[in-house]
């Protein structure tokens, strides 16, 4: 079966550029998740979406990042006249919505990345 | 505020030797979840491992055991008889056991430690 998809895998953009990063989570999950991954750190918490949602945005570091989810499946990430602070790993994950018990029970499963690099 | 400390940046071991990845966390909540994932070079973060807050009975898969102790706010991974293909970055992870009704709860990670195995 088909896990999450990023896309594209890898981007490099000049300092200025804007850039969106695709993420397909698995099919009928209702809870997706984006966070950054710097090099040598862990993942950070970047916003959460149930359905086309967006029930959180406190991870988001600057009003230059946006992401949209307008159909409840698909969503992008775009990062608005880059900088290279913002070179890093982009993760997004998916999961179940919880339908008894306590949310931090859900499992969330990763996509491979985007590694963006910006100049 | 949630805190998942990796203190070992790099373990390099010779194939077939044990390992021991320490992992320490700091929670205000009662009721959590602690997380291991791996990370290997192609990228995509694998779960291995989900463990709440009210079990802290140890876990043995295959080669794979965890020490969860919460009196010392520990949940230590261990590789017996490590291979080559156990190279790779590992992390610790903290979710909040939220109510159902928010729906959701996001990964607090640690930096990451990173495997290396040698044949």
């Amino acid at each position: 079966g088909a896990g999450v998809s990023q896309s594209p895998r890898y981007k490099v953009a000049k300092r200025g550029q804007d850039v969106a990063l695709r993420c397909d989570p698995i099919s009928g999950h209702v809870s997706l998740f984006w966070y950054q991954q710097a090099l040598g750190q862990g993942p950070e918490f970047l916003t959460y979406f149930q359905n086309e949602a967006q029930l959180d945005k406190s991870g988001l570091p600057s009003d230059r990042f946006f992401a949209e989810r307008p159909e409840g499946s698909v969503s992008t990430l775009k990062i608005q006249r880059t900088q290279q602070e913002d070179s890093a790993v982009y993760l997004c994950a998916s999961s179940q919505v919880p339908g008894q018990g306590l949310a931090g029970y859900n499992e969330q499963f990763f996509g491979p990345g985007t590694r963006l690099t910006v100049l | 505020a949630q805190k998942v400390t990796q203190a070992q940046t790099e373990i390099s071991v010779v194939e077939k030797e044990d390992v021991t990845l320490d992992c320490v966390y700091e929670t205000r909540d009662t009721t959590y979840y602690l997380f291991w994932y791996k990370q290997p070079p192609s990228g995509e973060l694998v779960f291995l491992i989900r463990r709440n807050s009210f079990d802290e009975q140890n876990e043995i898969s295959g080669r794979y055991s965890w020490n969860f102790q919460k009196s010392t706010s520990s949940f230590n991974f261990t590789i017996t008889a490590s291979q080559v293909v156990d190279s790779a970055v590992y992390f610790c992870a903290l979710s909040e056991a939220r109510l159902v009704n928010s729906g959701y709860s996001t990964l607090t990670f640690g930096k990451g430690t990173m495997l290396l195995v040698s044949p």
